[in-house]
Order: structure tokens, then sequence, then C-alpha cells
């Protein structure tokens, strides 16, 4: 059984650029959701896809955004790049929502200079 | 909305003591709580996982308990040892969404 995988496995980029984070969700997972986690901090909730539709979303801006794909894959998008942006980025997936048990990815680890 | 605390936020034991990790949440109306654990720079690996109609779980050397009605979940790790040592989050869901505490940075000293 294949785990949850995410890539690139570190990115840096400068303030105004837009980059995109990829996720591929563990076998027979329908749900993907994905964290910031700054440092030192514990990971907060951006937004969750089931089914290729967003499922919720926590508190952050429209210049985040998400797809996900008919084989469950994901992305995260993040336009206009801020120095607060630079973070850990995890992606969990589940069979479910988050009444579910969450698998983790390694996390793509973003620095915006 | 949900806050989850953890306390302590850092812990150094010698190898061979019990370690006792505490989490509080605020809103009682939850599917579950899971404990993490991460290395650093590392992703989160799931070590339990409490349903809210349990009271406990157990897995090896790992023990967590549940008190809905108090918003506190503990989890304990028997005989700690040095490959212990990581972070560790507790988090409670909801609907969409984990929420999570700060973790509890645990060091083991051999």
């Amino acid at each position: 059984e294949t785990g949850v995988t995410q890539s690139p496995t570190h990115l840096i980029k400068t303030r105004g650029q837009q980059v995109t984070l990829r996720c591929s969700s563990q076998s027979g997972h329908n749900t993907v959701s994905w964290y910031q986690q700054a440092l030192g901090q514990g990971p907060q909730f951006i937004f969750q896809y089931y089914r290729e539709e967003e499922n919720g979303r926590g508190n952050f801006p429209p210049r985040f955004s998400g797809l996900q794909f008919p084989n469950y894959s994901s992305e995260l998008n993040v336009n206009a790049l801020e120095l607060d942006d630079s973070a850990l980025y995890l992606c969990a997936s589940s069979l479910g929502d988050s009444s579910y048990e969450q698998y983790f990815g390694p996390g793509t680890r973003l620095t915006v200079t | 909305k949900q806050e989850v605390t953890q306390i302590p936020a850092a812990l150094s034991v010698p190898e061979g003591e019990n370690l006792v990790l505490n989490c509080s949440f605020t809103d009682s109306a939850i599917y579950n709580l899971q404990w993490f654990r991460q290395d650093p720079g590392k992703g989160l690996t799931s070590l339990l996982l409490i349903q809210s109609s349990q009271r406990e779980q157990t897995s090896g050397r790992l023990n967590a308990s549940l008190d809905k009605s108090s918003g506190r979940s503990t989890l304990y790790i028997a005989a700690s040892q040095p490959g212990d040592s990581a972070t560790y989050l507790c988090a409670s869901s909801s609907v969409h969404k984990l929420s999570f505490g700060a973790g509890t940075t645990v060091t083991v000293r051999a």
C-alpha cells in the first residue's frame, strides 16, 4: 500500500510569485486536506477536497486555491506569495471527512524570500 | 471555534521514565481525537485515534485517554527511550478539519 506522497520536498520562491504543490493520496482514499504549519506552531487547516469538490475551507485568503483530480491526487496553488507564506505545507488523505483517520504526507517546505 | 492547548510545551526526561502529555480542547462536539508524532522538519505520523465514544486506546507502550466532558486527552508513553524524542501533537476532529495544538517537544536523555 502506497502512502501519501508530496512534491516537491523543498521550494524557494520570491515574494509575488506563484507556486503549485502536489499531493498523491493513499490508495483508496477519496478525500484530501491541506494544512499550513508555521515554525513552532501546530498545522492550520486550509481546505478539504472530496471527490473533486471543495468540501470545507479554513481562514485563508482566496489566493490559496486547490484542485482534486479524478484519481484523487490534489494540488495547492498559492498566488502573490508573501513572506508569511513560508511554512511546511502538509496534505492528508482519508476515506472520508475528518471523522476518519487522517494520513499525512512528508510535507513541502516553502521558503518565500 | 475549537481551541486546542498542549501543556507542557517542552519536556526533558531520563531514559526509562514514563511520559505524560496533556491536551485540552474547548468544544466537546468532536468526532475523534488523534495523536501524532512529528520529527524535526518532517510530516506527521499517526500514533493513536480515539473515537468520541471511546475512553482510551492503546498501542504497545502508548496509551491515550479521552474525557470529552472535561475536554481533555492524555497520552502516556511507558518506559521512554531516546528514539521517543520528537514533537507530539494532538488534534480534535470536526466536520471538515482537524484542529491542532502547538505540540509538546519531548527529549529523552540517554
